[in-house]
């Protein structure tokens, strides 16, 4: 079945860089787009980034251009978020997300990791 | 961006009850509409995509229609299980794709 397992959630301080990870079983991984989106504590569910399958296209949020970086190595099934100069207003639980053939919402989602950014 | 707008934000209701929540886009996106339902704690799960396509395993309950701005998904028959936020999305036109507020369903 499919499984999606988010990691490198933690505390960093404003200004400071954090990379999370998607680990990806269950399908063939190298066939899907991939989604980050995030959930501020108390809020709503805000979209963040999304790739395609083979990593050619990429896109982002506004509140998170040129400070964020999604990528791929699907030779790892594994899906990143590379999120640089954090700021307080980036304090969420980060979701991964998978993206069926057709239709890029998500259909199957992990389990989430924090993010806390906090002097 | 296309702005996705629930209505209502939160409402109370009682098991066995039919419910209906309301999502509006601010200009069209045909059918590209998705619709999850989060419990507390939990990651958001799908319920419908193409606006009315029924995700595999969802209870028959659950139903959505509408095209171009105005969506809905209905509730049939409330089970307890059900008293959950719900979003709708947007994947029409992106950057960005984006969510609803959510609509809060309460047990009354």
């Amino acid at each position: 079945q499919v499984q999606l397992v988010e990691s490198g959630g933690g505390v960093v301080q404003p200004g400071g860089s954090l990379r999370l990870s998607c680990a990806a079983s269950g399908f063939t991984f190298s066939s899907y787009g991939m989604h980050w989106v995030r959930q501020a504590p108390g809020k709503g569910l805000e979209w963040v980034a999304f790739i395609r399958y083979d990593g050619s296209n990429k896109y982002y949020a506004d509140s998170v251009k040129g400070r964020f970086t999604i990528s791929r190595d699907n030779s790892k099934n594994t899906l990143y978020l590379q999120m640089n100069s954090l700021r307080a207003e980036d304090t969420a639980v980060y979701y991964c997300a998978k993206s069926p053939p057709y239709g890029d919402y998500g259909d199957y989602w992990g389990q989430g990791t924090l993010v806390t950014v906090s002097s | 961006a296309i702005r996705m707008t629930q209505s209502p934000s939160s409402f109370s209701a009682s098991t066995g009850d039919r419910v209906t929540i309301t999502c509006r886009a601010s200009q069209g996106i045909s059918s590209y509409l998705a619709w999850y339902q989060q419990k507390p704690g939990k990651a958001p799960k799908l319920l419908i995509y193409a606006a009315s396509t029924l995700q595999s395993g969802v209870p028959s309950r659950f139903s959505g229609s509408g095209s171009g701005t105005d969506f809905t998904l209905t509730i049939s028959c409330l089970q307890s299980e059900d008293f959950a936020t719900y979003y709708c999305q947007q994947y029409y036109s992106y950057p960005p794709i984006t969510f609803g507020q959510g609509t809060r369903l309460e047990i009354k």
